[in-house]
């Protein structure tokens, strides 16, 4: 099946700091990603659409210079969180849609990646 | 304010019970699926359903979409200790467009 990568799978950071988190799909191309956060014991929440090549769409309430998104190649997009603060200390998930989808997958599958746990100090 | 929600939202049962997740709406969904997550990992994908009224088999796991395309069920036949986990809706409301998450259902299978 697809496998989507992220790195790293855990940080710690000081408040104030930024922190960038990469999404890699790793055997298909991806032109869209999406990046979502989770809360303890809480459902994903949408941020945003990566496209590549250009801009991403950010869900309502979600700050794009707080939450920078870089989706230059097919494989990669990276989220970076920016002057980080412990309200920002969540589980973030990447997933990948595939471009070009095999027999047995759908256009609209979407692949998560085992996602990105950030403590922020 | 959640565009899916999901109940119940804990569920405890006894291995070899049936239970039943339900997912619902006031929105029309082009496609819905079901996920299951397992803590500290991402979501996998169980299902896909995209007709009203579908009914779709997994082993144990029964899905349905209802028929106005708001609302879907998840019925677990037999629950196994294995079944544990977070489950999720998430509905698209465009083709092929991004995918919004219910409120999750916490099952916990007791052997």
């Amino acid at each position: 099946g697809a496998v989507v990568s992220q790195h790293p799978s855990r940080v710690i950071c000081k408040s104030g700091t930024s922190v960038k988190i990469e999404c890699r799909s790793l055997d298909f191309q991806a032109t869209t990603m999406f990046w979502y956060r989770q809360f303890p014991k809480q459902s994903l929440m949408l941020m945003a659409t990566s496209n590549e090549g250009s801009k991403a769409t950010y869900e309502q309430g979600v700050e794009k210079d707080k939450f920078l998104i870089n989706h230059a190649s097919l494989t990669l997009s990276t989220l970076t969180v920016t002057s980080a603060h412990p309200e920002d200390s969540s589980f973030y998930i990447c997933s990948a849609r595939d471009q070009l989808p095999t027999s047995g997958r759908a256009l609209n599958e979407q692949f998560f990646g085992p996602g990105t746990r950030l403590t922020v100090l | 304010t959640q565009l899916l929600e999901q109940s119940p939202q804990f569920l405890s049962i006894q291995e070899g019970e049936n239970l039943t997740v339900y997912c619902n709406s006031s929105s029309v969904f082009s496609s819905l699926q079901w996920y299951r997550q397992e803590p500290g990992e991402g979501p996998v994908l169980l299902v896909t359903v995209v007709t009203g009224g579908e009914v779709k088999k997994l082993k144990r796991l029964t899905f349905q979409f209802g028929d106005a395309r708001k609302d879907s069920s998840l019925h677990i036949t037999a629950a196994q200790p294995g079944d544990t986990g977070l489950y999720l809706c998430a509905g698209a409301r465009d083709n092929f467009n991004k995918f919004y998450f219910g409120s999750g259902t916490k099952l916990n299978v007791k052997p």
